[in-house]
């Protein structure tokens, strides 16, 4: 019963450090998602997969890349964490591009900088 | 572009009592739209969604939904809440009727629930 499978669920960075969150769904899904979570903000997509092999920018995706890995997993990398960047990360994944199909997501990582 | 206005980024209720949460949308063309529900410290959760069809939509844990293409709404309803219910919500709309699903949230409307 797992879904999708965030790690780490926390972590506290210093200006500058880089570092790469991760994500595993185990239902088959063709695509995966990062967003970031700020509040008062809603979510705002970083990131997609539209199916293993391919990914593309969202509304906000400087200062991050992103690797599919393969089918299950989908990295969110921040090669210079910057205090803005400061938030809560989601991994979202659902069964194809359709546009009724929802998204399942993860529990989230909590990233602090400092 | 479309957007997602959600009115009110608390609402508190007491036990019992109506719950209505707003959510207006814009959009160019006929919408696909979504309810999640966020608790403590978790991910987002589909209550329900509202895709072609039946316009009063049913989810899980008692919540509906009614989509009103005239008022471009789809508010959240639940006739009696419960302590259990005190989240987050937040309404999504899918972007594009081609290409690859993008979905917009709105900000988001805290449920307090008070006994």
């Amino acid at each position: 019963n797992a879904g999708v499978t965030q790690t780490p669920k926390f972590q506290v960075l210093k200006t500058g450090q880089s570092m790469t969150l991760q994500c595993a769904q185990d239902m088959n899904h063709n695509s995966m998602y990062w967003y970031r979570q700020d509040p008062g903000m809603g979510l705002r997509l970083i990131y997609y997969s539209a199916s293993e092999g391919t990914t593309d920018k969202g509304e906000v995706p400087n200062g991050y890349n992103v690797s599919r890995l393969n089918k299950r997993e989908f990295s969110l990398r921040l090669e210079s964490a910057a205090p803005s960047q400061t938030s809560v990360y989601f991994c979202a994944s659902s069964w194809d591009r359709g546009h009724n199909q929802p998204q399942h997501f993860g529990d989230g990582t909590r990233l602090s900088i400092l | 572009a479309q957007s997602v206005t959600q009115l009110g980024s608390h609402v508190s209720v007491s036990e019992g009592a109506l719950v209505l949460l707003r959510c207006n949308y814009s959009s160019s063309v006929p919408p696909y739209l979504f309810w999640y529900v966020q608790y403590p410290n978790q991910g987002l959760q589909l209550l329900l969604k509202y895709t072609t069809g039946a316009t009063l939509v049913k989810g899980i844990n008692g919540f509906e939904a009614e989509f009103k293409k005239s008022e471009t709404s789809f508010h959240l309803t639940k006739p009696s809440a419960h302590m259990s219910d005190a989240a987050e919500y937040f309404c999504a709309v899918s972007e594009g009727r081609t290409g690859f699903q993008k979905l917009v949230f709105g900000t988001g409307t805290r449920l307090l629930v008070s006994p």
